[in-house]
């Protein structure tokens, strides 16, 4: 079975911080794996995804992400955040059972204070 | 930014109702989903098309649900008999398919309450 899981489910910075958003994944195989943000009363925007090569990958919005094999995870991060950033951050991955089915960790919510 | 269009955009429903919504996957996108995301964040996948055809599809979507991509039209679930459970935020994506690696494109989702 595969999951994933997100340690915090709430996160407060403020605006001009760095910003690390924790994610880690079970799965028995090479994971394919996502972050995804949800804006309030909005869909899931990709973010940034990783599925082989660098470990560190970029994504839009000056966000990166550092896969790491050793540990499971696939952490989010971003130098300097801005208050428009607050919103929900989900981790997500791919298995093999449907292709393109996304098992989601439980979100973290970011709020950024000026 | 995403033209994945769901409508409508907020559906009120009696327990045993029926509970219908639409989606326009993004133009030159075969592949469709629908997922369940409750208030807890939970999502769960419930059936995905390509073109027309069913790909795959959970036993709740069997049972209670249906839905459909017919060609030229809007695709949509619909729930038959609708209970409290099913309130929820209802995500369609599209993607153009090919591997696990595929970036699904979200709609804003159906808010269902269920009274």
């Amino acid at each position: 079975a595969q999951s994933v899981t997100q340690p915090d489910a709430r996160v407060t910075v403020s605006e001009g911080a760095s910003l690390q958003l924790r994610c880690k994944y079970s799965y028995s195989a090479t994971p394919y794996l996502f972050w995804y943000v949800q804006y309030p009363r909005q869909g899931l925007q990709l973010l940034l995804k990783y599925y082989s090569g660098d470990p560190v990958v970029q994504g839009v919005n000056s966000f990166e992400a550092e896969f790491s094999k050793s540990n499971s995870s696939f952490h989010l991060q971003k130098a300097s955040v801005h208050w428009s950033d607050s919103a929900v951050y989900f981790c997500a991955l791919t298995g093999t059972q449907v292709v393109g089915q996304l098992t989601f960790g439980r979100g973290t919510r970011l709020q950024v204070y000026a | 930014n995403s033209k994945v269009i769901q409508t409508p955009r907020y559906l009120v429903k009696g327990q045993g109702q029926k509970a219908k919504m639409r989606c326009i996957p993004e133009k030159g996108h075969p592949v469709v989903f629908w997922y369940q995301q409750n208030k807890n964040n939970e999502f769960k996948f419930l059936i995905n098309f390509q073109n027309q055809e069913v790909l795959q599809q959970i036993d709740m979507t069997e049972k209670r649900f249906s839905a459909e991509c017919p060609s030229n039209s809007p695709c949509s679930l619909e729930i038959q008999s609708s209970e409290a459970g099913d309130s929820a935020l209802y995500l369609c994506a599209s993607s153009l398919g090919g591997g696990r690696a595929e970036t699904l494109y979200f709609g804003s989702g159906t808010r269902l309450t269920v009274l």
